[in-house]
């Protein structure tokens, strides 16, 4: 199975700074990587799909990089309501897997 | 609108067979490209794919479960189920349903639309 690795698995960061996010996966995924945003109890919400496209509704300020093995999903700008864990999550191959996880937390 | 709901027991004895069912509305299984996914969630932990049924009845499973785990559906009802044998407590999460599709266009569209979730718990 392919492993998706992100880094780091946490950081502390303010308002408006800006925040990256990598996903690295054990093998070519070309460009098959979904980003998403889960807050505490609540389902994860879509951000990004296909490496690069921006899901309707999400803000300009989330972007997401990447092909290969090696994806990059940036916040331009932390907002509050940005504060959440992401996941990355592949759909190459005929089973997937999830990131671990990256919790974003107020410094 | 699309919408999807899971329901099942709250609670489970280990050894016991946990059945899920994903009701949806919005959409059709039945639509080419449509798929149902299970996901889920150990309380404080990373989300965990668990398998995914397509609209032409094609069966996709996570390896490491996949002995443990069968999907099905009932176009007419619009239901998904999971089943899940031998459950243990290491079980214990929150299951999600998820849709997916996929076009020849654009690709996979990713989990577009979730549950709100449902907690198992596995305890004797």
């Amino acid at each position: 199975d392919i492993q998706m690795t992100q880094s780091p698995s946490s950081l502390s960061a303010s308002v408006g700074d800006r925040v990256t996010i990598t996903c690295r996966a054990t093998q070519n995924i070309r460009s098959y990587m979904n980003w998403y945003q889960q807050k505490p109890g609540k389902a994860p919400k879509l951000l990004i799909s296909g490496a690069s496209s921006l899901q309707t509704g999400v803000p300009s300020r989330f972007s997401g990089s990447g092909s290969g093995t090696d994806f990059t999903l940036t916040i331009s700008s932390l907002q509050p309501e940005d504060f959440a864990t992401y996941y990355c999550q592949h759909t190459y191959s005929t089973t997937w897997t999830f990131g671990q996880g990256t919790k974003v937390e107020v410094k | 609108q699309v919408t999807l709901r899971e329901s099942g027991p709250a609670l489970v004895k280990p050894t016991q067979t946990l059945t899920l069912t994903c009701t949806f509305s919005g959409f059709s299984l039945n639509a080419s490209g449509m798929c149902v996914n299970w996901i889920r969630q150990p309380p404080g932990k990373a989300l965990e794919w668990l398998a995914r049924i397509d609209w032409d009845d094609a069966k996709h499973y996570s390896t490491s479960l996949k002995t443990r785990l069968t999907v099905s559906k009932d176009t007419s009802k619009n239901e998904v189920v999971l089943t899940m044998t031998s459950v243990d407590p290491v079980d214990t999460a929150t299951y999600y349903c998820a849709r997916i599709y996929y076009s020849p266009i654009s690709g996979w569209s990713g989990f577009d639309s979730w549950g709100q979730g449902t907690l198992v718990t596995v305890s004797s």
